[in-house]
């Protein structure tokens, strides 16, 4: 099983900063890397998949990079409504594996 | 509109069993891989199973291997949590998920249920 390690695992960030959150797997998964949001009692939603593919609907300051075992999220100017918990999430092999979680919050 | 409904959580005791339904709807159900993935209270996200599309691929996660069951029918555009022998650690919210690929090779959840509560606890 690959384990998924995000750091930090808390973030405290001001409105209109620019926030990044890595991600790194404990082997390569090539870009099978996909990165989902969740407020508080919400169920999940993608952000991003392969890496770096912005889903449909998803804003545009949110951008992903990486590939092998590093990855990054950043959101280039952070608005009221990120602020919320994100996960990274292998899918190179089964299971599929989460990060613990990063919890992005009001500074 | 693409909309996932879980239902059947509850309070059970440990060592009882539970069964999940998620239906589907606002999307040709049978085109797609899904998942059922929980969240402990506080804690993140585990994936737990999957079922491909006609239902004859199947994968669990260790922790729940052998005392879970999933399935789905497509006719009633529903996937399905059979859960046995329930353990104190088995306490989430479960998520039935929809997964998206381009097909051999990437795949993500895309679409996800509201999640139904199940709480072991004698």
């Amino acid at each position: 099983e690959i384990e998924m390690t995000q750091s930090p695992s808390s973030l405290s960030a001001s409105v209109g900063d620019r926030v990044t959150i890595t991600c790194r797997a404990s082997q390569s998964v090539g870009t099978y890397l996909n990165w989902y949001q969740q407020k508080a009692r919400k169920a999940p939603q993608v952000l991003i998949y392969a890496a770096s593919s912005l889903e449909s609907g998803v804003p545009s300051r949110f951008t992903a990079s990486g590939s092998g075992t590093d990855f990054t999220l950043t959101i280039i100017s952070l608005q009221p409504d990120d602020f919320a918990t994100y996960y990274c999430q292998q899918t190179y092999t089964t299971p599929p594996t989460f990060g613990q979680g990063t919890r992005l919050d009001v500074k | 509109q693409v909309h996932l409904v879980e239902s059947g959580g509850g309070l059970v005791k440990p060592g009882g069993s539970l069964r999940l339904s998620c239906e589907a709807s606002g999307f040709p159900f049978s085109d797609y891989y899904m998942s059922w993935i929980r969240q402990a209270p506080g804690k993140g996200l585990e994936w737990i199973s999957d079922i491909s599309i006609s239902g004859t691929s199947i994968n669990y996660a260790d922790s729940v291997r052998g005392r879970f069951i999933i399935s789905r029918d497509n006719a009633k555009n529903s996937l399905f949590l059979q859960m046995n022998s329930l353990r104190d650690e088995d306490t989430a919210v479960y998520f039935c998920a929809r997964e998206a690929a381009v097909p051999g090779t990437y795949n993500w959840f895309d679409a996800w249920g509201q999640g139904a509560l199940v709480t072991v606890s004698s």
